[in-house]
Parts: C-alpha cells; sequence; structure tokens
C-alpha cells in the first residue's frame, strides 16, 4: 500500500532553535517527493521538490533530504521564527502525478 | 497574477443538505483536483479533471459525491445528502500541465464543511 508516515505528529520548539521532521514513505514507483507548509486556514505551499536523484534542497531556513533508498526524507528548520509555526506536509508522487499526502507535523513555535 | 480560489470559506450545513463548493482554479490550467482533507490529517485525493474531462473519480467516497467542471475552468463539487463524516476541509488544486506531467499542484484556502 502506497503510505507516507510523518513524526513526529507535532512539535513546539522555542523560537531561535532548530528542528528536523522526518517522513518515511513506501510509494511505488516514485516521481519526486514535496514537503508542502499549511498555514491554519490556508492551502499547503510547496517549499521544496526533490527527484530520485538529489540528496538535498535548500529554501532559505529550509532544508530537505532524501534517502532514495531507505525512502526517507526530512525537513530541517534552521533559527526557527514564529512565523514557522504551520503544519509541514510531506507529498510523495507517483509516476501519473499521483499524490500521496503524510498526516502532517503540526509545529509550533515559541517566543 | 492571482492564485486558486474556492468559495464558500466556510459551511455549515444540517444532515441531510445538499451543499456545492466552488473551486475558481489559476487561469489556463489544464488541470484541477480535489481533496478532501479530516481534521488533523493529511489531504486525501478525490477526483481530477483534465480540461472539462472527469479522468479520474476513484477517491469519490460514495455516489453522494459529485464533481463537474463543464467549460474546463470553474469546478464545482457537489455532495447531496450531507452526513456528519463529511465534515472536513475540501481542498481544490490546479496545474498547468496534464496530471502525467508532474507539474507542480497550487493549492486553494479551502472550504471547511460541518455538517451538524
Amino acid at each position: 500500500k502506497n503510505q507516507v508516515e510523518q513524526s513526529p505528529q507535532s512539535l513546539i520548539i522555542l523560537e531561535g532553535k532548530n528542528c528536523t521532521l522526518q517522513c518515511n514513505y513506501t510509494v511505488s514507483p516514485f516521481s519526486n517527493l514535496r514537503w508542502y507548509k499549511q498555514d491554519t486556514g490556508r492551502g499547503p505551499v510547496s517549499l521544496t521538490i526533490m527527484t530520485f536523484s538529489e540528496n538535498t534542497k535548500s529554501n532559505g531556513r529550509y532544508t530537505a533530504t532524501l534517502d532514495a533508498d531507505t525512502k526517507q526524507s526530512s525537513l530541517h528548520i534552521t533559527a526557527s521564527q514564529l512565523s514557522d509555526s504551520a503544519s509541514y506536509i510531506c507529498v510523495v508522487t507517483r509516476a501519473g502525478n499521483m499524490l500521496t499526502f503524510g498526516g502532517g507535523t503540526r509545529l509550533m513555535v515559541k517566543p | 497574477g492571482a492564485g486558486v480560489s474556492q468559495s464558500p470559506r466556510y459551511k455549515v450545513a444540517k444532515r441531510g443538505q445538499d451543499v456545492a463548493l466552488r473551486c475558481d482554479p489559476i487561469s489556463g490550467h489544464v488541470s484541477l483536483f480535489w481533496y478532501q482533507q479530516a481534521l488533523g490529517q493529511g489531504p486525501e485525493f478525490l477526483t481530477y479533471f483534465q480540461n472539462e474531462a472527469q479522468l479520474d473519480k476513484s477517491g469519490l467516497p460514495s455516489d453522494r459525491f459529485f464533481a463537474e467542471r463543464p467549460e474546463g475552468s470553474v469546478s464545482t463539487l457537489k455532495i447531496q445528502r450531507t452526513q456528519q463524516e463529511d465534515s472536513a476541509v475540501y481542498l481544490c488544486a490546479s496545474s498547468l500541465k496534464p496530471r502525467d506531467n508532474s507539474y507542480e499542484q497550487y493549492f486553494g484556502p479551502g472550504t471547511r464543511l460541518t455538517v451538524t
């Protein structure tokens, strides 16, 4: 079964700290993996996209990694800001552009 | 330019009522997707349109759910005889190319449906 599992389900950190979110997937055949940020009451917005051959991709303070052999990805947030409070969703695309979404990690950054 | 818009943003329906949710995709986008997102969960696929053709409706949970995109732009998701388990956020996304091209999907803000 095509699945995307994320951990932790929720996370609270202090402003300025770093954190790492995890994503494991069993989706096949794999096309690409995206991390989305979803603010409360908004639709998801893409942060990074990685294909099979890419190991790491950065977007400002966000750095995503991908290990296609172990089918694991991580999203590292550096020097967190209050505006980083949101849900972060790992999305794996299968061939045919079928998206399989993880359940998300709800991050809260406190001052 | 304008992104994907959805209306209404919030809808409260009594059990048994019919509802219609609207999606305005980005102009010129060929692909349009509907997703259902339960509270605290990731979105789940409902249906896909390529222009006006509904090519995939494998995710629709029951025959009470119906979607259309008659002119290949605006789409409407209709839910008949709503039930409490239909309460969720309904997300619409559009993409520039047909689905097989793996182009990015741009999401609207969603419609939060609450069935009482």
